[in-house]
């Protein structure tokens, strides 16, 4: 069975503030895809970043950066110089290709950037 | 130019009615999905769909019912609705196993 664990439940930070978003997943696949997206107050999910079990690449995209290490099942994400937009809950998730696709999601990380 | 779109936005009903929440997406995907967002704020997926056909058919009280007419749209029906059944449904669509992109969410509260 998938599994993801999103330990940090609430995190805040005063702006301008490096902050790092922590996952751990549990998976017994070899071809999975992990994925990040931010639930803003507002209520919507936005899509993040999404990276596939072959690519260990970390990637950085503005202000976010993401660390996918597959020796410690974690995909932990970074924000850089925070800003109060970024006040949001933040969820890791998981797919596979063999279960139709579904996502497990984390228990999600809300991030309250104050300034 | 909104990707996926639900209607209505708010859902608020008595306990014993019956609901309906629709979903539209206009980027050509295969694949529809509905989650669950409870109060805590965990995200559960309900059903999938792939070119109208059921692939997902998680442990979900046959009050739910989805229906999906075309590959655009993937409604949900939830009949006998009971206190329970608050919270907010997500309706997402994906071309295959790519990224879920999801709709803006409908909050259903049952008094």
């Amino acid at each position: 069975a998938q599994k993801v664990t999103q330990a940090q439940t609430e995190i805040s930070v005063v702006e301008k503030e490096d902050v790092t978003l922590d996952c751990v997943y549990e998976t017994r696949d070899t071809t999975y895809y992990l994925f990040w997206y931010k639930q803003p107050p507002s209520g919507e999910l936005v899509f993040l970043i999404r990276r596939n079990s072959f690519d260990e690449q970390n990637e950085i995209s503005g202000r976010y950066s993401w660390n996918f290490q597959k020796s410690t099942s974690s995909f932990n994400f970074t924000i850089t110089a925070s800003q109060v937009v970024d006040s949001a809950v933040y969820f890791c998730a998981l797919s596979d290709p063999f279960s139709g696709s579904r996502l497990t999601f984390g228990e999600g990380t809300q991030l309250t950037v104050n300034p | 130019d909104t990707a996926v779109s639900q209607t209505p936005k708010y859902l608020v009903t008595q306990m014993g009615n019956d609901k309906s929440i629709k979903c539209e997406q206009n980027l050509g995907h295969d694949t529809m999905y509905w989650y669950k967002q409870d109060s805590k704020k965990f995200l559960k997926i309900m059903f999938s769909y792939n070119n109208k056909e059921l692939i997902i058919n998680e442990t979900v009280p046959n009050r739910f019912s989805p229906k999906s007419p075309d590959k655009a749209h993937l409604n949900l029906h939830i009949n006998s609705l009971e206190l329970g059944d608050s919270a907010v449904y997500f309706c997402a669509s994906s071309h295959r196993e790519e990224t879920q992109y999801f709709g803006p969410g409908t909050r259903l509260l049952v008094l």
